[in-house]
């Protein structure tokens, strides 16, 4: 099966700097890659989104890029805000029937 | 609802009792699905619903965890024999089956005691 994994385990960056978070996955197959955002307390929320075919996606101040060759994706955050402050979740799929999930990465983002 | 409604919030059992948790997927949603999530980690599949049936069940631990969708909306996960391995937050997402998007539900704490 898929094995997704990810780093770093926790971020800090202050306030207006940069975030980047970092996924490999094992099967050539999936071809559907998403992030999602977990708030304490409550269910992820998918937040941006990547299709195989597609090397890029930005929506706003986030950003996505596929490297199919390498198998690794990332998730970009610029001007990051306080309300960024979460766990950041991987995922990928071939046939979305089951999602496999990073561990997930703790961005704390410091006034 | 507008939502991913899960029910109960949190529920606290004794070794050895059975459970049953609920979730209300998105009106019209024909996929749903069940993840468990322990403290730290990312979501684990269980079980995918296409409709009433079960398309994958492969995640499920063991024979004690069995989940149904009778009507192809509203499903139910049971775990019989509780143990104290099995508490987690146990999520439900739902899907449309023309959208790649899943909406996650607030989850259901599991306490087994």
């Amino acid at each position: 099966g898929e094995n997704v994994e990810q780093h770093p385990s926790t971020l800090s960056v202050q306030e207006g700097d940069s975030a980047v978070i970092k996924c490999t996955y094992s099967d050539s197959a999936s071809n559907y890659f998403p992030w999602y955002k977990q708030e304490l307390g409550k269910g992820p929320q998918l937040i941006i989104d990547i299709r195989s075919n597609v090397g890029e996606k930005k929506d706003q101040r986030i950003a996505v890029t596929l490297n199919k060759t390498a198998k690794h994706f990332s998730l970009h955050i610029t001007e990051t805000q306080p309300e960024d402050s979460a766990v950041y979740f991987c995922a990928a799929t071939d046939n979305f029937n089951k999602f496999y999930f990073g561990s997930g990465t703790k961005l704390n983002v410091k006034p | 609802g507008a939502g991913v409604s899960q029910t109960p919030s949190n529920k606290v059992t004794e070794k050895g009792k059975y459970v049953e948790l609920r979730c209300d997927p998105i009106s019209g949603h024909t996929a749903l699905y069940w993840y468990r999530q322990s403290l730290g980690q990312g979501p684990e599949f269980l079980i995918y619903f296409q409709g009433t049936g079960a398309a994958d069940d492969s995640g499920l631990p063991n024979d004690r965890f069995f989940a149904v969708r009778p009507e192809g909306s509203v499903s139910t996960l049971k775990i019989q024999r509780t143990e104290r391995g099995d508490s987690a937050v146990y999520l439900c997402a739902s899907r449309s089956g023309s959208t790649t998007e899943a909406f996650f539900g607030q989850g259901t704490r599991l306490t087994v005691v």
